[in-house]
């Protein structure tokens, strides 16, 4: 079945620093969404890419999906402390399987 | 208005018991799913059902079945639990069966087994 692999699994950064997380697969994926979990909370959905080489952004958060739609990113510009939480890609098979998830610790 | 409601929010209970978890959606979405989360965060889908019929069934013990009375609710009862069964339990739904639709989670039953 479709798997999702996200790097990393760990990230911590000081505030107004950069923040990127990954997400590969070995198989071409029709799809990819990205969802928030704050500590504590339930995921969030953020986005969906559907297109080769589509990128789309969120205020400060890019995302952006591979020319051979095997690959996606999500790249937030000077966290702030509101965007600590997991974030996970989720690839499309017959359902949606989520990856591991990023966990983002902001360092104030 | 809460769009995907469970309850309970939390659940404490002993091993070998008995016990349900209910989820209901007012978005008139066609598609409810159960998801498990570990300690480590890992969400699993468990079941998956579209208009009341089971799409999905991951490799999940009989322990656990699945209940759609309808196309809003997805009920999930578990029997004998057991301690490995803590984790949080996450009803979701989409507009449509598949993976072309955004999920809808609600904000989690957290099951602790002792």
């Amino acid at each position: 079945g479709q798997q999702v692999m996200q790097i990393p699994q760990y990230q911590h950064v000081q505030e107004g620093e950069d923040f990127t997380t990954y997400c590969n697969s070995s198989t071409t994926l029709s799809n990819i969404q990205w969802y928030k979990q704050r500590p504590g909370g339930h995921p969030v959905f953020l986005i969906q890419l559907v297109k080769s080489g589509e990128v789309k952004k969120q205020k400060r958060l890019t995302f952006q999906f591979g020319e051979a739609k095997k690959n996606s990113s999500l790249h937030i510009t000077a966290t702030q402390t509101t965007d600590v939480g997991t974030y996970f890609c989720a690839a499309n098979d017959d359902k949606i399987i989520f990856g591991k998830g990023t966990r983002l610790h902001i360092l104030p | 208005d809460t769009a995907v409601s469970q309850t309970p929010k939390y659940l404490v209970t002993q091993m070998g018991n008995d016990k349900s978890i209910k989820c209901e959606q007012n978005l008139g979405h066609d598609t409810m799913y159960w998801y498990k989360q570990d300690s480590k965060k890992f969400l699993k889908i468990m079941f998956s059902y579209n208009n009341k019929e089971l799409i999905i069934n991951e490799t999940v013990p009989n322990r656990f079945s699945p209940k759609s009375p309808d196309k809003a609710h997805l009920n999930l009862h578990i029997n004998s639990l057991e301690l490995g069964d803590s984790a949080v339990y996450f009803c979701a739904s989409s507009q449509g069966a598949g993976a072309n639709y955004g999920y809808t989670f609600g904000s989690g039953t957290r099951l602790t087994v002792v």
